[in-house]
Order: structure tokens, then C-alpha cells, then sequence
């Protein structure tokens, strides 16, 4: 099966630009996550879709940073103005009930803001 | 709440000898534990998981870990490690909705 896609792979934007990512996850997964990479540092959970509806975003600086998932397949992440402390890999990751506990990830964008 | 520590952030090791990754978590529930291998530039891999059952798991490139849940760890060990070992790795807890609570990496580095 095709494992989860992201992109882009890279982007470098100036601070107060806004930026998109995007994520095409496994298809049949119900559940999607994005996850924040900071240099150094485990993967924070930013949001945990089910289907369509949020199940958690708890974590999500809300001020800048949104995420949909319309249709309760593809999923974008938007930031907007991003900050210098935003640099950090956005990684997406899908599971299903079949699947069991676990996800599978994508390969991540990799954000840096100058 | 849950949270993950992984007690090393490198462990530097010479090829053909034995590693462990230790990593201690809490959890006021029952749980889920994990170890996700990321290779340079890559997304993680699933490396290993207990759900039940065995305490001792194996992955099929040698790793293994053991829930203790009497110490609350869930250490990785490899006898005999190669230089393609070289990776971060992280250990995961997840309790419920399966969200993944993640550790801050141990940098495993193997040396000729």
C-alpha cells in the first residue's frame, strides 16, 4: 500500500510569511495527526483528526496556526504569519482501527523561517 | 497525564557491541509502548511495539525491547549493533483515542 505523502519535503519562508502543508494519508485511515519536530526534540502532537472532526488540538497555537480536513481524507496545516520559533519538521501521520495501536508516518516538510 | 523520558540524548558505540536505550514513562493507566526509528532527512519508521502478552519484544533487524511494569521502562537492547544502526530513536507511550506521547530521542551513534 502507499504509505502516507507529504509536501512539500522543504521550505524556507521569511517571518510573518504564511506557508501550507499538505498530507495525503493511507488510504482507509480514519484517524490523521500532525506533529511538530523542533531540532533536538521528540514529536509534539499539534492535532488528531477523526474522519473529518478534531479530536484533539489542544496543543495547536491557535492564533497562527490551522489545520482542516474537509472531505476527512487529505489534511492541510497552515501557518500564518509564521515566527523564527515555527522552524522545525511538520511531520503527518495516519492509523486505523484494523491497523491497531500505532501510526504510520509521513517523511515530513522540513520548515525553516528566516 | 503521560509523559516519556529517554534518560540518554546520545549514546556513541562501536560497531559489534551491545547498546541499550533506556526510557522510563508514566501513565496513571494501562498503555501502549513504542520505539520509532528516524534515519537522517526520513519520517519515523515503526521499530517495535508491546501491546500485551510477552513483555519481550523483538523487531527483525535485532532490537528488542521488555515492558517492565513494576520499573515502568521499556529499554532497547541490541546485542550487536552496525554501523547502519546510526539513527535518532524514540520511545512512545500512548493511552487513549492512540495518541502518541513521544520521548525526546536518543541520538544513536555507531562507530567503526
Amino acid at each position: 500500500e502507499a504509505g502516507v505523502a507529504q509536501s512539500p519535503r522543504y521550505k524556507i519562508i521569511e517571518k510573518r510569511q504564511s506557508v501550507a502543508f499538505w498530507c495525503n494519508p493511507i488510504s482507509g485511515h480514519a484517524t490523521l495527526y500532525w506533529y511538530q519536530q523542533i531540532l533536538g526534540q521528540g514529536p509534539k502532537l499539534l492535532i488528531q483528526f477523526q474522519n473529518n472532526g478534531v479530536v484533539d488540538d489542544s496543543q495547536l497555537p491557535k492564533d497562527r496556526f490551522s489545520a482542516e480536513r474537509l472531505k476527512g481524507v487529505d489534511s492541510t496545516l497552515k501557518i500564518q504569519p509564521a515566527k523564527l520559533e515555527d522552524s522545525a519538521v511538520y511531520l503527518c501521520a495516519s492509523s486505523s482501527i484494523k491497523q491497531g495501536p500505532g501510526y504510520t508516518f509521513g517523511s515530513g516538510t522540513r520548515l525553516t523561517v528566516v | 497525564a503521560q509523559s516519556v523520558t529517554q534518560l540518554d540524548s546520545q549514546v556513541p558505540v562501536f560497531e559489534e557491541a551491545p547498546v541499550e536505550l533506556r526510557c522510563n514513562y508514566s501513565s496513571s493507566v494501562s498503555v501502549y509502548l513504542f520505539w520509532y526509528v528516524q534515519y537522517p532527512n526520513q519520517g519515523l519508521q515503526l521499530l517495535l511495539k508491546y501491546l500485551s502478552g510477552s513483555t519481550l519484544v523483538e523487531s527483525i533487524n535485532g532490537f528488542e525491547a521488555e515492558f517492565n511494569k513494576s520499573q515502568t521502562s521499556f529499554h532497547l537492547r541490541k546485542p550487536s549493533v552496525h554501523i547502519s544502526d546510526t539513527a535518532e530513536y524514540f520511545c512512545a507511550v500512548s493511552g487513549g483515542y492512540n495518541k502518541l506521547i513521544f520521548g525526546a530521542g536518543t541520538r544513536l551513534a555507531v562507530h567503526p
